[in-house]
């Protein structure tokens, strides 16, 4: 099955950083999905993206969905200890109902 | 409040036995979905359901197998046949496709430890 590149694989950084991670993949898709997971949870929705070029926010979270539509990136401005967790992006293939989940994004934050 | 449920937390299976995991979810969702994880990769599809009494085979159907009579329940059964079954599974559900992608709500997940 396909999966997306995202990177970096993980991130240690200090309280007070921004973060940046993002998904690539050679396919265009029709929606970008990006989710938090936390230790032994299961994922929980951070924010949805719609249409290449969206920029949506939700608190100190911001992403957008790529012109090209094949990629996504997600910022994490201030992070706070409460931001460790995996992040996962996943996409909609254009042609299809199934969503596609990139290797996760492990975020570890130092006070 | 509306939510998906997976039980047991946690299951240890010893080598040739059947395991069943449960799933419900009281969103009134139509399509429902088994995801598996391990270390270091993305979210794996096992089955999913798009309506009642009918389920496609996702990438990794392989040892597995799933029922779904009820619109609430989507249990997933994980067979002897199933060769390295010890991970954490998901289960997720969604609403059909209108506008935007089927958004997916997941449940806790379900860690299976095989003895």
């Amino acid at each position: 099955g396909q999966q997306l590149n995202q990177s970096p694989q993980s991130m240690f950084i200090q309280e007070g950083e921004d973060v940046s991670m993002n998904c690539t993949s050679s396919s265009i898709f029709n929606t970008w999905l990006w989710y938090k997971q936390d230790p032994g949870e299961g994922p929980v929705l951070l924010i949805a993206l719609y249409k290449a070029g969206e920029l949506t926010s939700n608190g100190r979270l911001t992403a957008q969905f790529g012109i090209t539509r094949k990629d996504s990136f997600l910022n994490i401005s201030a992070s706070i200890p409460s931001d460790v967790g995996i992040y996962f992006c996943a996409g909609q293939l254009g042609n299809t109902d199934k969503l596609i989940f990139g290797t996760g994004t492990r975020l570890q934050v130092f006070p | 409040d509306g939510g998906i449920t997976q039980s047991p937390k946690y299951l240890f299976r010893k080598e040739g036995q059947n395991v069943t995991l449960s799933c419900e979810q009281n969103l009134n969702h139509d399509a429902m979905y088994w995801y598996r994880q391990d270390p270091g990769q993305g979210l794996r599809l096992i089955y999913y359901s798009q309506i009642v009494n009918d389920f496609q085979k996702g990438d990794i159907a392989e040892g597995y197998s799933v029922s779904r009579e009820k619109k609430e329940s989507f249990p997933l059964t994980v067979t002897s046949a199933q060769k390295n079954p010890t991970a954490f599974y998901l289960c997720a559900s969604s609403t059909p496709r209108g506008a935007g992608a089927n958004v997916l709500t997941f449940g806790a997940g379900s860690r299976l430890t095989v003895l």
